[in-house]
């Protein structure tokens, strides 16, 4: 069965750094990107950016660019996102996706269960 | 950057065809995905590339993308299609993907 497990919830202080993981399995992990989808309290999906773990090229998007940060580990099959510095304005769900990606097309077909962020100040 | 619009509600009755719209300039020329989202869940792909099915997704489903609007279909929907749904449309611009801000719909 192909699945995205992550990391537990996490909560942290306004000004800590994070970061959540996003681990693959029941497809070889190297063939497909991985992205990364915020979802803010009661609000819609944010698309963040992808990463291929095979060598690690990454796209973010303008709004996230500078913000965050992400990472793989393709050895334990494993996708990071991170933060140096959390604010209050990060806490949100946040959601790994399995991305297909063409010329100008990108799909998320599986997704992970999402991790929770709270950050207080 | 780019951006697209979805109705924030749309109502069905069990069993007739519930249509949800995605708005944006030229919005036809670019690539559209449609995910599905009840409460408490991870989201679900439902539509790729305009109108293809992922394995497991019911026929009902289906999609549509013209001029400046993508069209998400359900047809004889069914209470288990309760739920939130948002558009994905592919930028040119940043190279990446944009969301609709989602259509809660309710079958009633």
């Amino acid at each position: 069965e192909v699945q995205l497990v992550q990391s537990r919830a996490e909560v942290k202080k306004s000004g800590e750094s994070l970061k959540i993981s996003c681990r693959g399995s029941g497809y070889t992990f190297t063939t497909y990107w991985i992205g990364w989808v915020r979802q803010m309290p009661g609000k819609g999906l944010e698309w963040m950016g992808v990463i291929h773990p095979h060598d690690s090229d990454t796209r973010y998007s303008p709004s996230f660019r500078g913000q965050v940060i992400f990472s793989a580990d393709k050895s334990i099959s494993t996708a990071y996102l991170q933060w140096s510095s959390v604010r209050a304005s990060d806490t949100a769900i946040y959601f790994c996706a399995r991305t297909k990606t063409g010329t100008t097309s990108l799909s998320m077909d599986v997704w992970g269960q999402g991790t929770t962020v709270t950050v207080s100040s | 950057s780019y951006e697209v619009t979805q109705p924030s509600s749309v109502s069905v009755s069990p069993g007739q065809t519930a249509s949800i719209s995605c708005s944006g300039d030229n919005l036809g020329d670019t690539d559209v995905c449609w995910y599905q989202q009840k409460p408490g869940q991870s989201p679900v792909l439902v539509i790729y590339q305009e109108t293809k099915r992922p394995s497991g997704i019911p026929e009902r489903f289906s999609g549509s993308n013209s001029g400046n609007t993508a069209t998400l279909t359900i047809s004889g929907t069914q209470a288990m299609d309760e739920a939130d749904y948002y558009c994905q449309a592919w930028d040119i611009g940043t190279a990446g993907v944009v969301f609709g801000g989602g259509t809660k719909l309710t079958v009633l």
